[in-house]
């Protein structure tokens, strides 16, 4: 089973509108982390937002805010006012306990296009 | 602030050739990771390392190697060079290992190997 789910290969926004974007997570773990990251065009990865698994707030940061529901594992990111620079693909990824430490496990990303 | 900071950032080997992906951080994190992210694969990580002296294997190990002599580096080795490794390169660092913390990423190294 994936372990992160996007399930949009694309989406399309106007500008100054608001897009969702999908992502459902499987785990058995009780503590985990949930992160949103950023590819632009260029290649670098940039860090969004996050949400922590006993966090019962949603995160929010700026234009983005994290729609965290746990009973069903979902953990979609909301961007606000999309902006022509928001154009880019977004990951989805969780974080958590493997041997030592803890692994990023992402998804396989959704690319937005925001239009005029 | 330099960040984390990968070098080169572009390769092109022949199948059979070594070489060295360097990554270094001045953070002071003490949890690094490579990743290779492949087109409709997202990524997946290689090594991992929670400080120095300690790395461990990720889902995909196999064809490199890593060390972690200092705290700051981090190189990755391909051994013998294969198409199947043509990929992106990632190099990420964390203050630590727990959950919580996010994963700063260099820009990475797009690497192909005819």
């Amino acid at each position: 089973a994936q372990k992160i789910t996007q399930t949009q290969p694309g989406m399309f926004v106007q500008e100054k509108e608001a897009v969702t974007l999908d992502c459902t997570y499987d785990t058995s773990d009780q503590s985990y982390g949930l992160f949103w990251y950023k590819q632009p065009s260029s290649g670098e990865m940039i860090f969004l937002i996050y949400q922590g698994s006993y966090d019962e707030q949603n995160a929010t940061e700026g234009r983005y805010s994290l729609n965290f529901q746990k009973a069903r594992k979902s953990a979609n990111l909301v961007i606000s006012a999309s902006q022509l620079g928001d154009s880019a693909m977004y990951f989805c990824a969780m974080r958590e306990y493997f041997g030592t430490a803890s692994k990023l496990t992402f998804g396989t990303g959704t690319r937005l296009q925001v239009t005029l | 602030n330099a960040g984390v900071t990968q070098t080169p950032k572009f390769q092109v080997l022949k199948t059979g050739q070594s070489m060295t992906l360097q990554c270094a951080q001045d953070m002071n994190h003490e949890y690094m990771s490579w990743y290779r992210q492949d087109p409709g694969m997202g990524l997946r990580l290689i090594h991992y390392s929670v400080g120095a002296g300690i790395t461990d294997q990720g889902e995909v190990p196999n064809g490199y190697n890593v060390s972690r002599s200092t705290t700051e580096d981090f190189p990755l080795r391909l051994l013998s060079a294969a198409p199947s490794q043509t990929s992106v390169y990632f190099c990420a660092s964390s203050y630590s290992g727990r959950a919580g913390q996010p994963q700063h990423f260099g820009d990475g190294t797009r690497l192909s190997i005819l």
